[in-house]
């Protein structure tokens, strides 16, 4: 059984495109989140949801909005993409209070 | 706001060494440290956390430490193996919530 789970995994697309990437955990954590890994191997804290509630916003353009429909879910919704957007973007979860984290396999876009 | 740092970017040793990696973070403030391993298309998996109440923790042939006061961890391999060979991340913990700061990792080969 695989606890934080992402779809898909590769996504080529056109600039200008709408896309969205889903991520579902299977652990009963009430905290999600998205992370962005630079071709550099960075990975940068993107959104953090608590009970499907937004607690960490960081600096990321209005292009990207996640979804949090349960707290099992949290979705990455990117509007007109761009090519500096290509990167591996990872969700993990966890529960309130502990911070070891679970992370999914990692959803490699490439935008062409 | 928080900063860390991983050194050596790359490392190759012959199979059977022992080996230290290094994180060093800025925000001495940090309550948790934690690191992973990275494999290619197999996203990111924990190998140990360490809370601010430890000083180190103990998996296997792997070993972490924190020393908070210098702002350091080292994750210490021991008789490394060619399944070994994988980009190790350490992040760490701080802020009123749960933000988490990666470090760029370091890219371990080891050599049969």
């Amino acid at each position: 059984d695989t606890a934080v789970s992402q779809t898909p995994k590769y996504l080529v697309t056109q600039m200008g495109n709408d896309k969205s990437i889903k991520c579902e955990q299977n652990l009963g954590h009430d905290t999600m989140y998205w992370y962005k890994q630079d071709s550099k191997k960075f990975l940068k804290i993107m959104f953090s949801y608590n009970n499907k509630e937004l607690i960490i916003n960081e600096t990321v353009p209005n292009r990207f909005s996640p979804k949090s429909p349960d707290k099992a879910h949290l979705n990455l919704h990117i509007n007109s993409l761009e090519l500096g957007d290509s990167a591996v973007y990872f969700c993990a979860s966890s529960q309130w209070g502990s911070t070891e984290a679970f992370f999914g396999q990692g959803t490699r876009l490439t935008v062409v | 706001k928080q900063e860390v740092t991983q050194i050596p970017a790359a490392l190759s040793v012959p199979e059977g060494e022992n080996l230290v990696l290094n994180c060093s973070f800025t925000d001495s403030a940090i309550y948790n440290l934690q690191w992973f391993r990275q494999d290619p298309g197999k996203g990111l998996t924990s190998l140990l956390l360490i809370q601010s109440s430890q000083r180190e923790q103990t998996s296997g042939r792997l070993n972490a430490s924190l020393d908070k006061s210098s702002g350091r961890s080292t994750l210490y391999i021991a008789a490394s193996q060619p399944g070994d060979s994988a980009t190790y991340l350490c992040a760490g913990y701080s802020g009123g919530y749960q933000k988490v700061t990666f470090g760029t990792g370091t890219k371990l080969q080891v050599i049969p």
